[in-house]
């Protein structure tokens, strides 16, 4: 069965104290891992897809980074508005069909 | 900036009644998605729906649950007889392609059963 386990449960940091939430994962045949932030009472907001090990993504203040075992969103200088949970998913098979499974989510905060 | 609406944002509902959730997913999507959180538990899969029919399905879409695109616009979750286990955030999600993990989630209905 394949299983997505974040680390920590959640996170507190002060404004501009960079951090490392993670995600580690057990599936048969990894097809792609996906970061989404989530805002409390709202959905999931997609932020990154990785494919294989080595890559990485960035997008302002975040970079994803993948191993064949885990997978790390690295914060840098975060700002309040970083606060959110985060969720990590992946997508497991040949097919492009197989559903999303999710982690349970880091949740983010961020003091001014 | 497209997105995906669903109504209505929150319905509370007795035990065994009938439930009908609404989704309006992004114009040119061509998969569609249902996904549901119970509160403080992970985002769990239920079904996705592609070319007017399901594609795949999770344990927990068992006969009790149905979904339907009744026009070129709407994409619907219909509990038929609502447990008090059904209690949760139900996200409907669509995206462009299959072979992709970016999908474009809506803000979520919850449903509370009494």
């Amino acid at each position: 069965e394949d299983q997505v386990t974040q680390s920590p449960e959640a996170l507190r940091l002060q404004e501009g104290e960079s951090s490392s939430l993670n995600c580690s994962y057990t599936v048969s045949g990894l097809r792609g891992l996906f970061w989404y932030r989530q805002d409390p009472g709202k959905g999931p907001e997609f932020l990154f897809t990785l494919y294989s090990a080595g890559e990485e993504k960035e997008k302002e203040r975040l970079k994803a980074t993948l191993t064949k075992k885990e997978s790390f969103l690295h914060i840098t200088a975060p700002k309040p508005e970083d606060s959110a949970t985060y969720l990590c998913a992946v997508q497991a098979g040949s097919s492009g069909n197989t559903p999303l499974v999710f982690g349970k989510g880091t949740r983010l905060s961020v003091i001014a | 900036e497209p997105e995906v609406t669903q109504t209505p944002s929150h319905q509370v509902t007795q035990m065994g009644q009938e439930v009908i959730l609404r989704c309006v997913p992004i114009s040119n999507h061509l998969y569609f998605y249902w996904y549901r959180q119970i509160l403080g538990q992970k985002v769990e899969f239920l079904v996705s729906f592609y070319n007017n029919e399901i594609s795949e399905k999770s344990e927990i879409f068992d006969d009790q649950f149905s979904v339907e695109r009744p026009d070129g616009s709407n994409f619907t979750l219909k509990i038929r007889s609502t447990k008090l286990e059904d209690s949760a955030m139900y996200f409907c999600a669509s995206s462009l392609s299959i072979n992709t993990g970016e999908l474009f989630f809506g803000e979520g209905s919850r449903l509370t059963v009494l």
